[in-house]
């Protein structure tokens, strides 16, 4: 169980166009998906929480207008890259937690999707 | 604020040789404590977790004990393999939920 699946998990693209990246939780409900940044050869950075139906809430310094993230589902949370730039170029992580007292109630992480922005 | 910090790498190993990854944190509260493995390409995977004090994680011949006193939890493996060559992360989870992840240190194991 506790199965979080990205797609698509590379993805190349030209400057200036939009990217969406799709963060599925395949056998349990999702009350709240996580998005992470990771750099090379650097850690994790959050970039923003969502919450089924409600909108997302951004850690400082990420632009909410750039980054647009749709939780529109209990399984299913969107990033859409806009207007997209080579310093765009990264892997993105999400990260999926259920909620309550089920066992599904803490975070369990996507395979990443590896963006290039040409 | 809550942070981690873990040893930098990169860690190479012969075979067979015994693993210590140091990971000490920062935080208000009882956290909840990780390792979480990345290999070549791929996200992160649990390694193995402990929520309280003195708590001991296993997973795959790894274990990490959390030590409130020290406010450490050191990943350590007797007798590496070559498949364990990964980037090994540790993390803290506060009560908010809210994760905080080391800068991940490299491994490298060699036959």
């Amino acid at each position: 169980g506790a199965v979080v699946s990205q797609h698509p998990s590379r993805v190349i693209c030209k400057s200036g166009t939009s990217v969406k990246i799709e963060c599925r939780s395949l056998d349990f409900q999702a009350t709240t998906m996580f998005w992470y940044r990771q750099f090379p050869k650097k850690s994790l950075m959050l970039m923003a929480t969502s919450n089924e139906g409600s909108k997302a809430t951004y850690e400082q310094g990420v632009e909410k207008d750039k980054f647009l993230i749709n939780h529109a589902s209990l399984t299913l949370s969107t990033l859409t890259v806009t207007s997209a730039h080579p310093e765009d170029s990264s892997f993105y992580i999400c990260s999926a937690q259920g909620g309550g007292s089920s066992r599904f109630n803490e975070q369990f992480f996507g395979p990443g999707t590896r963006l290039t922005v040409l | 604020g809550d942070s981690v910090t873990q040893m930098e790498g990169p860690v190479t190993l012969s075979e067979e040789a015994f693993l210590t990854i140091n990971c000490t944190y920062t935080a208000t509260g009882y956290p909840s404590l990780f390792w979480y493995v990345q290999y070549p390409g791929e996200g992160l995977q649990l390694l193995l977790k402990a929520t309280k004090a003195d708590d001991k994680g296993s997973n795959k011949g790894f274990e990490a004990t959390y030590r409130k006193e020290t406010t450490s939890f050191h990943l350590e493996k007797g007798s590496v393999q070559v498949s364990d060559s990964a980037v090994y992360f540790c993390a803290l989870r506060d009560t908010g939920n809210q994760f905080y992840f080391g800068t991940g240190t490299s491994l490298t194991v060699i036959p």
